[in-house]
């Protein structure tokens, strides 16, 4: 089945810009989803069919996919962004939904 | 304003069963495809299964085939997840999932109902 691989953590300063990437083989050929998860929450959709953002979230919130790589961007991080962010697409082959193991945002 | 509301987690066997319940409110329930999403205790996130609006299509992670059925009541507005032969790696938060629009995402989301499988 179709794997997702995220670092297992990232971090950066307030006000700095975070990149979470997402590989997969030919990953830039599916719909990326991805989401954030604060400790002892439920996960929240931030992005969407790889770079479109639902109503709430902010602006700094950004995507793109291509090739092997996806990326989710947060421009001028704040302290609340910290929190875990997954990755997931739909793996048409097998019918399945597959999540990325996670990478967990730190805010120096 | 969209709702997910899980209940039916608790402490099981090994081997035991349960049935998680799903109640939805705020949206038109039978116009989406419904979905559980596990989580470990400190681990990621594991899609478990899918069903369609009207129950004619389901999918399941494969660790669970054989074990889990998915089930909805459009007419109660609901979903179930029928677990048997649990195992301890079934232990996990169990959370509802909407599937968006373009059925490849999950929108909105229950805070979850923990089922711990333990002798």
């Amino acid at each position: 089945s179709y794997v997702l691989t995220q670092p297992p953590s990232v971090s950066v300063a307030p006000r700095q810009t975070a990149r979470i990437t997402c590989g997969g083989n030919n990953i830039g050929s599916k719909s990326v989803h991805w989401y954030q998860q604060k400790p002892g929450q439920a996960p929240v959709l931030v992005v969407y069919d790889d770079s479109d953002r639902p109503s709430g979230i902010p602006e700094r919130f950004s995507g793109s996919n291509s090739g092997n790589t996806a990326t989710l961007t947060i421009s001028r991080v704040e302290a609340g962004d910290e929190a875990d962010y997954y990755c997931q697409v739909w793996d048409s082959s097998y019918d399945h939904w597959v999540f990325g193991g996670g990478t967990k945002l730190t805010v120096l | 304003e969209v709702q997910l509301v899980e209940s039916g987690g608790g402490l099981v066997q090994p081997g035991g069963s349960l049935r998680l319940s799903c109640a939805a409110s705020g949206f038109t329930f039978s116009s989406y495809w419904m979905s559980w999403v596990r989580q470990a205790p400190g681990k990621g996130l594991e899609w478990v299964a899918n069903i369609k609006e009207d129950g004619s299509e389901k999918y399941y992670v494969d660790s669970v085939k054989g074990r889990f059925i998915i089930s909805r009541d459009n007419a109660k507005n609901s979903m179930y997840l029928q677990m048997i032969s649990l195992r301890a790696e079934d232990t996990a938060v169990y959370y509802c999932a909407r599937v968006g629009d373009t059925e490849s995402n999950f929108d909105y989301w229950g805070q979850g109902t923990l089922v711990t499988v333990s002798s």
